[in-house]
C-alpha cells in the first residue's frame, strides 16, 4: 500500500484566493511529482523535484510554484486562484536511488472549483 | 507533441472475454512502460510495468507486450471482470535524462456483466 497523501480531496474557492495543496509520502522517495489532469485527458507534469531544494517546471506551464524543503513533503500553491486553474491535481512520488526501473505512486488527488 | 498515444479512448468487453489496450509511443529513448489504473476522483494505480530488455510480462490476469521496433506496447486482461471498468493510462520513461513520466490520454473500459 502506498503511504502518499493529498489535502484536502475537494476544495472549492472563490477567484483570486490563494491556495496550497498539500502532498506527503511516508516512503523517502527522493523525486516527488505534480501532475494536473482534466476529463478525458493525459496527465500533465507540471512539476517535479528530484530531492530536497530541487525543482524543476514540467512539460505544462503552469502559474503554481512548488517548494521542497523536506523529502517528505512537496505542497503546490497558487497564489491567485481563477477558474482556469480548475482542475485535478494529482501528486506522485517515486525512489530512484540506484534501484533500478520503478513506478510512481499517487496520491488520491485533489479536485480544485474555482468560482 | 504527444509521445504517448492511446488511440482508443474506449473500449467495451464482455465479462470472461480478453480485454486487449494499446498504446504507442515516438522516443526511442523511452526504456520503461507503466500501466495504471485509474477511478473518477482518485489518483491512478500502479498495474503492471515492463522494460525494454523484456516483450513480455504477466501478473495474474494482467500480461503486457512491448514490440520495440514498432514501438507499440499493449494490455491483456483474461478474463476480463467487472471490476476492472476504469481508465486505463499508458505511461512511458527514459533514465537518461529527467526520469519523468509521460502519460497517454486513457482508454476507458468498460467490462459488461
Amino acid at each position: 500500500e502506498a503511504d502518499i497523501y493529498q489535502t484536502p480531496r475537494y476544495l472549492v474557492i472563490g477567484t483570486g484566493k490563494k491556495i496550497t495543496l498539500e502532498c506527503s509520502q511516508t516512503m523517502g522517495h527522493d523525486k516527488m511529482y505534480w501532475y494536473q489532469q482534466d476529463p478525458g485527458m493525459e496527465l500533465h507534469l507540471i512539476h517535479y523535484s528530484y530531492g530536497v531544494n530541487s525543482t524543476e517546471k514540467g512539460d505544462l506551464s503552469s502559474e503554481s510554484t512548488v517548494s521542497r524543503i523536506r523529502t517528505e513533503h512537496f505542497p503546490l500553491t497558487l497564489e491567485s486562484a481563477r477558474p482556469s486553474h480548475t482542475s485535478q491535481y494529482l501528486c506522485a512520488s517515486s525512489a530512484d536511488r540506484g534501484r533500478g526501473y520503478t513506478e510512481a505512486f499517487f496520491g488520491q488527488g485533489t479536485r480544485l472549483t474555482v468560482v | 507533441d504527444q509521445q504517448v498515444k492511446q488511440n482508443s479512448p474506449s473500449l467495451s468487453v464482455q465479462e470472461g472475454r480478453i480485454s486487449i489496450l494499446n498504446c504507442d509511443y515516438t522516443n526511442s529513448m523511452f526504456d520503461y512502460f507503466l500501466w495504471y489504473k485509474k477511478y473518477p476522483a482518485e489518483g491512478p494505480t500502479f498495474l503492471i510495468s515492463i522494460s525494454s530488455i523484456k516483450d513480455k510480462n504477466e501478473d495474474g490476469r494482467f500480461t503486457v507486450f512491448l514490440n520495440k521496433s514498432a514501438k507499440h506496447l499493449s494490455l491483456h486482461i483474461v478474463p476480463s471482470q467487472p471490476g476492472d471498468s476504469a481508465v486505463y493510462f499508458c505511461a512511458a520513461r527514459s533514465h537518461s535524462g529527467t526520469y519523468k513520466y509521460i502519460f497517454g490520454t486513457g482508454t476507458r473500459l468498460k467490462v459488461l456483466a
